[in-house]
């Protein structure tokens, strides 16, 4: 079974600090990406990568980064932590499919909170 | 650019009754779309997917290109149900990028 790990559940900061989210998966895959989950929103993915050291912005990239060293580890960071990111932060995985239609595979996701 | 819409934020169904949550697209090359769900306190995890034609947990979902739909159906819903759903549409490119509806809660009532 597919396993997604974020690093935490619940994570609280103050507006100015930077913050990591870890995301780390145990199945080989290519891809990973950031998304935050936001009621009445969706879900809106931030940055995605496809090999290690390559990464692409999503839909709303603005005051984020994101780090892949290794083939199995994805980290997003909050280079100065603001207010307006208090969210939900979900992580997912997924093959680099012939076509399309691999289905992504989702960690629990982290709430982060910034005071 | 591709857009996902479903329009409905809330449903509520009786327990026994038909179910069918709304998706809507817009894309200018051949879809690949899919249904997700997300079960209280669960992580969010793969229903189905058009290209499989299958039916999971009572589900189906047809893709009609006629009316740029993929709506979700179920003929007798169940209390088990009840969840966050939400339609999403993979990218062109080999990155299997997703863009997400906003999602529809769905509560079955007793």
């Amino acid at each position: 079974d597919v396993k997604v790990t974020q690093s935490s559940r619940y994570l609280v900061k103050r507006t100015g600090e930077k913050v990591f989210l870890e995301c780390v998966q145990d199945m080989d895959h290519e891809n990973m990406f950031w998304y935050r989950q936001d009621p009445g929103l969706g879900l809106r993915l931030i940055y995605f990568s496809y090999d290690v050291k390559m990464k692409e912005k999503g839909d709303i990239p603005e005051g984020y980064s994101v780090s892949r060293e290794k083939k199995e580890r994805f980290s997003l960071i909050l280079e100065s932590a603001s207010t307006n990111q208090t969210s939900m932060y979900l992580c997912a995985s997924s093959f680099l499919g012939q076509g399309r239609g691999q289905p992504q595979h989702f960690g629990d996701g982290t709430r982060l909170s910034i005071l | 650019a591709q857009r996902v819409t479903q329009p409905e934020k809330l449903l509520s169904v009786f327990k026994g009754a038909p179910v069918e949550l709304k998706c809507n697209y817009s894309y200018s090359g051949s879809p690949e779309l899919f249904w997700y769900v997300q079960y209280s306190r669960q992580r969010l995890q793969l229903l189905l997917r058009h290209i499989s034609r299958e039916s999971i947990k009572g589900f189906t979902a047809d893709l009609n290109k006629g009316e740029t739909s993929f709506h979700l159906k179920k003929p007798f819903a169940q209390e088990e149900d009840s969840a966050m759903y939400y339609c999403a549409l993979s990218s062109i490119s080999r990155n299997e990028k997703l863009t997400f509806g906003t999602g529809t809660r769905l509560t079955i009532i007793p």
